[in-house]
């Protein structure tokens, strides 16, 4: 079965550490993306990234961390300079190009205390 | 900066009735996105609208595209409970990649 895989699903930790979400992907995506959804509102991008070793802000990166090693994995730390991380996070990834659609993974949910 | 509006934010309407839910946005786009989600559960994709004009249809939905508006509609036909959810539009504003500016999300519910 073709698909995103985000791990864990839900995800407890103590303000003032830094904590990595996983992103997997078996669909030979080029472009992969990190959202956060806070309660009752839309999506914001993080980070995205088109090609592996590659990726660039999106609207809301200070705080968090990515990586792209391989095509298949996109992980994004948490750091402790995220004032607000308590949220749904969010994976997505398409194909190369404007056109295509963006599949997401079940998201992480993240508490922070 | 590109501003994307949805309206109404809230809708509860009653099996079997039509309505229609509004995505404005403030900057030339040819590329527009909707998506359904469930509560607590991740995005799925229902439409890809890529030029002026642009109608899709599936099932009771049918979204369209009108760029020199800046409107997109999302219009459901005789509704049905399954239907309530909550419903993403999203603009693509960047050229040589997708860079996705979604709406607050307009939550549907429809009643028996």
């Amino acid at each position: 079965d073709g698909g995103i895989t985000q791990s864990p699903k839900y995800l407890f930790r103590k303000e003032g550490q830094n904590v990595t979400l996983s992103c997997e992907q078996n669909l030979n995506h080029d472009a992969m993306y990190w959202y956060r959804q806070d309660p009752g509102q839309g999506l914001r991008l993080i980070y995205y990234s088109q090609i592996v070793n590659d990726f660039q802000k999106g609207d809301i990166a200070e705080g968090y961390s990515v990586s792209r090693e391989k095509k298949e994995s996109f992980p994004l730390t948490v750091t402790s300079a995220q004032k607000n991380p308590t949220a749904f996070y969010l994976c997505a990834s398409s194909m190369a190009g404007r056109s295509y659609e963006q599949y997401f993974g079940p998201g992480t949910r993240l508490t922070v205390t | 900066e590109l501003k994307v509006e949805q309206n109404p934010l809230f809708l509860s309407m009653q099996e079997g009735k039509n309505y229609t839910i509004y995505c404005n946005y403030s900057t030339t786009s040819d590329r527009l996105y909707w998506y359904r989600q469930d509560p607590g559960k991740s995005l799925e994709s229902l439409f890809v609208l890529l030029s002026n004009g642009a109608v899709k249809q599936e099932g009771r939905l049918m979204a369209s595209l009108d760029t020199k508006a800046r409107l997109s509609t999302l219009h459901i036909t005789a509704a049905v409970h399954d239907l309530s959810a909550t419903y993403f539009c999203a603009v693509d504003l960047q050229r040589g990649a997708q860079k996705l500016v979604f709406g607050q999300g307009t939550r549907l519910t429809i009643n028996p």
